[in-house]
Parts: structure tokens; C-alpha cells; sequence
């Protein structure tokens, strides 16, 4: 049981380039986050997904798109990185069944030049 | 709409000393919290929360919290740190009209000094 993992790790892009942050969680739970944390500003959530197939902006969704591709999995793409979205993102998924606790993975640090 | 303020950006400790770390919030509607602790270059794990019923909750490494629901506030506390309680905490609320999201606080920086 992994729990929410995330790929890469790491990230350097150039200013334009676009990538992929991947996310899978296998405790079966309906809802997943993607969140970024910058310093002094604590997490703010990007994007969410209530239930698979659904898909719902947060408070900072500009410069992103996601998608709910089955139950599992959660991606999160740039379409032309800036540097203004280096940040660390992090994944989280929670359920009823975890009583609204939302558990997250290790997160991805992204540097944009 | 909800917020979250943590009242101290860093708290600064000796080691066996006991500590506050403050966190209120606003909301229109009944709400959940948590605090959350953050290792250096790790993910977030769940320390504690409050979902309903007792207002003192009592969460892992000998955390605990208060629910003061006059005060909207949920502050954590501990009686005695160590070394290893050193780590970014953060406090956060959800609650049903917004789906369950949660948003966070700022953060509170906890070094625990010897």
C-alpha cells in the first residue's frame, strides 16, 4: 500500500517548455487535489477532483489543466512553464471513508529558468 | 468563503519546554479542522483533527488541540517538545458547502532549539 506517489521527483524546465506531473493513489478514494507550496504562502490548491470524471478549478488554476484519467490517477500539465510556477506541487486524496482527511504525496519541486 | 490565519510565522523553543501554536478561521458553516505537520523535504501527514464531539483532540507525538468555537479557534499544543518535533505546521479547515476542500494556513516554523 504506497499510498499517493508522484512522478518526478525533480523538474528543471526552460521558460515555454510544457510537462507532465503525474499522480496515482491506491486507498480507492473518489476525490484528489493538486495543490503548490511556495515559501511564506502555505499550500494553495490549483485544481481538484470530487469524483472521477469531474474536474473543478481552485484558487490559483491559471497556467494549468488536469485530468481525472480513472479512479487512480490525477495529472497535472503546464502547457508553457513560466518561472513564476517554480513551486513545489503536491498531490492529496481523501474519501468519506478517511473522514476528510486528506493524505499527500511527496511532492514534486519544479524549477522553471 | 473560509480562511485560515496562523498567527506566528516562526516559534522558537528550547528543547522540554511546552508550546502554543495558534490557528483561527473563519467560516459561515460548520466546519472541520486539522493540523498537519511537514518535515524538511517531505509531503504533509496528518497530526490531528477535529470532525465532531469532544473539542480536545488528541493526535499523534503527543499533540493535542482545542476546538473554541466562540473563539474560532484551534490551537495545538504540546507539553514538552523535542529536537525532533522541529518542522513546519500547518492548520486548515473544510467544511461541506465547499466540497470538502481544504485551505490552508500560512504556516508556523517550529525549531526546537537544545
Amino acid at each position: 500500500n504506497a499510498g499517493v506517489t508522484q512522478t518526478p521527483k525533480f523538474q528543471v524546465l526552460k521558460t515555454g517548455q510544457s510537462m507532465t506531473l503525474q499522480c496515482a493513489q491506491d486507498m480507492n478514494h473518489n476525490s484528489m487535489y493538486w495543490y503548490r507550496q511556495d515559501p511564506g504562502m502555505g499550500l494553495r490548491l490549483i485544481y481538484y477532483s470530487a469524483s472521477e470524471g469531474t474536474t473543478d478549478k481552485g484558487e490559483v488554476p491559471n497556467g494549468y489543466n488536469v485530468s481525472r484519467l480513472n479512479k487512480r490517477e490525477f495529472s497535472l500539465r503546464l502547457e508553457s512553464a513560466a518561472p513564476s510556477q517554480t513551486s513545489v506541487y503536491f498531490c492529496a486524496s481523501s474519501d468519506w471513508t478517511s473522514a476528510q482527511t486528506q493524505y499527500f504525496g511527496p511532492g514534486t519541486r519544479l524549477l522553471v529558468l | 468563503a473560509q480562511s485560515v490565519t496562523q498567527l506566528d510565522s516562526q516559534v522558537p523553543v528550547f528543547e522540554e519546554a511546552p508550546v502554543e501554536l495558534r490557528c483561527n478561521y473563519s467560516s459561515s458553516v460548520s466546519v472541520y479542522l486539522f493540523w498537519y505537520v511537514q518535515y524538511p523535504n517531505q509531503g504533509l501527514q496528518l497530526l490531528l483533527k477535529y470532525l465532531s464531539g469532544s473539542t480536545l483532540v488528541k493526535g499523534i507525538n503527543g499533540f493535542e488541540a482545542e476546538f473554541n468555537k466562540s473563539q474560532t479557534s484551534f490551537h495545538l499544543r504540546k507539553p514538552s517538545v523535542h529536537i525532533s518535533d522541529t518542522a513546519e505546521y500547518f492548520c486548515a479547515v473544510s467544511d461541506r458547502g465547499s466540497n470538502y476542500k481544504l485551505t490552508f494556513g500560512k504556516g508556523t516554523l517550529l525549531t526546537v532549539n537544545p
